[in-house]
């Protein structure tokens, strides 16, 4: 079975401060990895994925992630928060090939301090 | 692309009756979509998987009587909680899933979510 650890509940930030927030996942086959944002009372919002090729993969608002398959992470960085980040995120998986199920994690909260 | 629409965004209702939300996939056809229930401060659960054109498949613990699932057509699944009790409020929220390549990654895409409040 596989399943996604997010450690941190919630991350506080100060405004322009770097933030990682960090993801794990535990899976016996190869995985497709994902990054969902969810603003206050709407549905979730895919931010950025992991599929194939290039390890390090970026959204266009200058989140980060990096897939390290030794490590079984998939943490996401953003060097400089602002206060639009403000938001919850939840990292997710799932399985290689045919029809799988998306398995999320408990999700972290950031808010990004004025 | 890919938008999925979720109506309606609240909903109030008294104990008892029946509430009916809808999924709608805007710009392409959903042969699957997905349901969950979203409690406060926790993670997504996944109540149901919706298939057009025949029964959706409920998770364990998840009452099929009381939340039908229809999913009629290739751009529309709706789910029914029947005599809400307050118990049911919640978060519901409801993606399709939208292929991006051959290999079948199940990348998904998120309606905004119904709040249900059951009085």
């Amino acid at each position: 079975a596989q399943s996604v650890t997010q450690l941190d509940s919630q991350v506080p930030v100060f405004e322009e401060a770097p933030v990682e927030l960090r993801c794990n996942y535990s899976s016996s086959v190869s995985v497709y990895l994902f990054w969902y944002v969810q603003y206050p009372n709407q549905g979730l919002q895919l931010l950025l994925k992991y599929l194939s090729g290039s390890t390090l993969v970026k959204s266009i608002n200058g989140f980060e992630a990096e897939f390290n398959k030794s490590q079984t992470s998939f943490h996401l960085r953003k060097p400089s928060v602002h206060i639009s980040d403000t938001a919850e995120y939840f990292c997710a998986v799932s399985f290689w090939g045919g029809y799988q199920k998306v398995t999320f994690g408990t999700g972290t909260k950031l808010q990004v301090i004025p | 692309g890919a938008v999925v629409s979720q109506h309606p965004s609240r909903v109030i209702c008294k104990s008892g009756t029946s509430v009916k939300i809808e999924c709608r996939s805007l710009d392409f056809q959903a042969t699957t979509m997905f349901w969950y229930r979203q409690f406060p401060k926790q993670s997504l659960m996944l109540m149901a998987t919706s298939n057009e054109g025949s029964k959706a498949t409920y998770e364990q613990g998840v009452e099929k009587d009381k939340f039908l699932i229809n999913h009629a057509s290739l751009t529309l699944s709706t789910l029914t909680v029947t005599s809400a009790h307050p118990e049911d409020s919640s978060f519901y929220i409801c993606s399709a899933r939208y292929p991006v390549n051959l290999s079948g990654a199940n990348v998904l895409t998120f309606g905004a979510g119904s709040r249900l409040t059951v009085l």
